[in-house]
């Protein structure tokens, strides 16, 4: 069955360490991947996508992701973490239809 | 600049009760989206258009209804409320078919519905 997972549901990172948040998914084929930002009482906000070529892909606000076939994963990592970046994050596959993992709810310590 | 606009941002059910969840764009997408977020779950689609008058269910669509008169415009409607139906409920747009290629999903900011 076509499935996204984020193993995380909860991260905690001091200001100024590095981010990496986890998704791997579960597709007959690669899909389209998205990593979308929810900031409290907003929509989301989509931060990066890999279609095809590159396998790391920079996104808005200093974020990117590395695609890895081998391993169904697409990981978001950003080297510096800033108190803004608090919020929820989703990875998202596109392909007949467009499916969310569950998220990734990130604090930033001071 | 207003992209998607939801309304209203909360509100409270009885059981039993109905409402209509307003969504427009004006941004002359195509396809128009319905999600609900419930706390673990991510988002689940409950509805999706891909233009005026065709509209297709997704994959929580049980106690929802909805319709595309124009592209503007993606009402949701619940029509016998229940405690299940408890979540934030999200729309969605884009120009392309679900955010892929040059089309990202862009999303209003939601509307809070408690069912008590």
């Amino acid at each position: 069955a076509q499935s996204v997972t984020q193993p995380d549901i909860h991260i905690t990172v001091s200001e100024g360490a590095s981010l990496e948040l986890r998704c791997n998914y579960s597709y007959g084929a690669t899909p389209y991947l998205f990593w979308y930002v929810q900031s409290p009482g907003q929509g989301l906000q989509l931060l990066l996508k890999y279609f095809s070529g590159d396998t790391l892909v920079q996104g808005i606000k200093g974020f990117e992701a590395e695609f890895k076939r081998s391993q169904s994963s697409f990981n978001l990592r950003k080297p510096s973490v800033h108190w803004s970046d608090a919020a929820e994050y989703f990875c998202a596959v596109g392909m007949n239809d467009m499916r969310f993992g569950a998220g990734t709810r990130l604090t930033v310590k001071p | 600049n207003a992209g998607v606009t939801q309304t209203p941002k909360f509100r409270i059910l009885k059981i039993g009760q109905s409402m209509t969840l307003q969504c427009a764009q004006d941004m002359n997408h195509n396809y128009m989206y319905w999600y609900r977020q419930d706390p673990g779950m991510g988002l689940k689609l409950i509805y999706y258009s891909v233009g005026a008058g065709i509209t297709d269910k997704g994959e929580v669509p049980n106690g929802y209804n909805v319709s595309r008169s124009t592209t503007e415009d993606f009402p949701l409607r619940l029509e016998l409320a229940a405690p299940s139906q408890t979540s934030v409920y999200f729309c969605a747009s884009s120009y392309g078919e679900w955010g892929v290629e040059d089309s990202p999903l862009h999303f209003g900011n939601g509307t809070r519905l408690t069912v008590t």
